[in-house]
């Protein structure tokens, strides 16, 4: 069965270095979508993505993040200078369709700011 | 707008008992309802859905959710709990600001006793 990957599984970085976050999403899915959950907090939008180009995003998304889709597989979400309140697990999810359909999700990428 | 509350951050229940998760949301249009499931270092998988067929919505393993528009809910069921039912569950409401963006619920985590 088909699924979304995320590489690392977990990242370990210090405050002010950039990270790229990387996921593989299911091939004929259109929409792209990055989440964040702070640890003990719901998951929070941050951007979806269709047809090489961001649709929405969320307040949460600045000028410190940005997605690319590199190639015809990876979706990245880069943070250019990590803070601190960046620390949180970061999913990636297609859907097939719009977001208004299912949303498949990745395991996720645990980030950790020190 | 939307939003949605997951009125009860754990749920204990022994195995075999019924399970309820309660949902409450609210919207300026008619929205589209989802439960996922995230069990420990996996990523979210979708229970059920409603977008706006059906009122009585069945998904996988069992779990069933009812729309209720008059009383803004969308619960979820199952007859009988399994030890592999213990996990978190995020109530999630899209569609309903104007917006596809989802919105999740803070989740509720399920405790099954043997």
């Amino acid at each position: 069965e088909p699924e979304v990957t995320q590489t690392p599984s977990h990242q370990v970085t210090q405050m002010g270095q950039e990270v790229i976050l990387r996921c593989v999403p299911i091939s004929n899915h259109l929409y792209f979508y990055w989440y964040r959950q702070i640890l003990g907090q719901k998951v929070e939008f941050l951007v979806s993505f269709y047809n090489n180009e961001i649709s929405e995003k969320s307040e949460i998304f600045d000028d410190q993040f940005s997605v690319e889709r590199p190639d015809g597989s990876n979706f990245t979400l880069k943070i250019r200078s990590t803070k601190l309140e960046d620390s949180a697990m970061y999913f990636c999810a297609s859907s097939e369709f719009t977001p208004v359909h299912e949303q498949f999700f990745g395991p996720g990428t645990r980030l950790t700011v020190l | 707008a939307q939003s949605v509350t997951q009125l009860d951050s754990h749920v204990s229940v022994s195995e075999g008992t019924p399970v309820l998760l309660r949902c409450n949301y609210s919207s300026s249009y008619s929205p589209s309802l989802f439960w996922y499931v995230q069990h420990p270092n996996k990523g979210l998988q979708l229970l059920l859905k409603y977008t706006s067929a059906a009122t009585l919505v069945k998904g996988i393993n069992g779990f069933e959710a009812e729309f209720k528009k008059s009383e803004t809910s969308f619960h979820l069921t199952k007859p009988s709990a399994h030890m592999s039912d213990a996990a978190e569950y995020f109530c999630v409401v899209s569609g309903g600001g104007g917006s596809y963006i989802p919105t999740f619920g803070r989740g509720t985590s399920l405790i099954v006793h043997p």
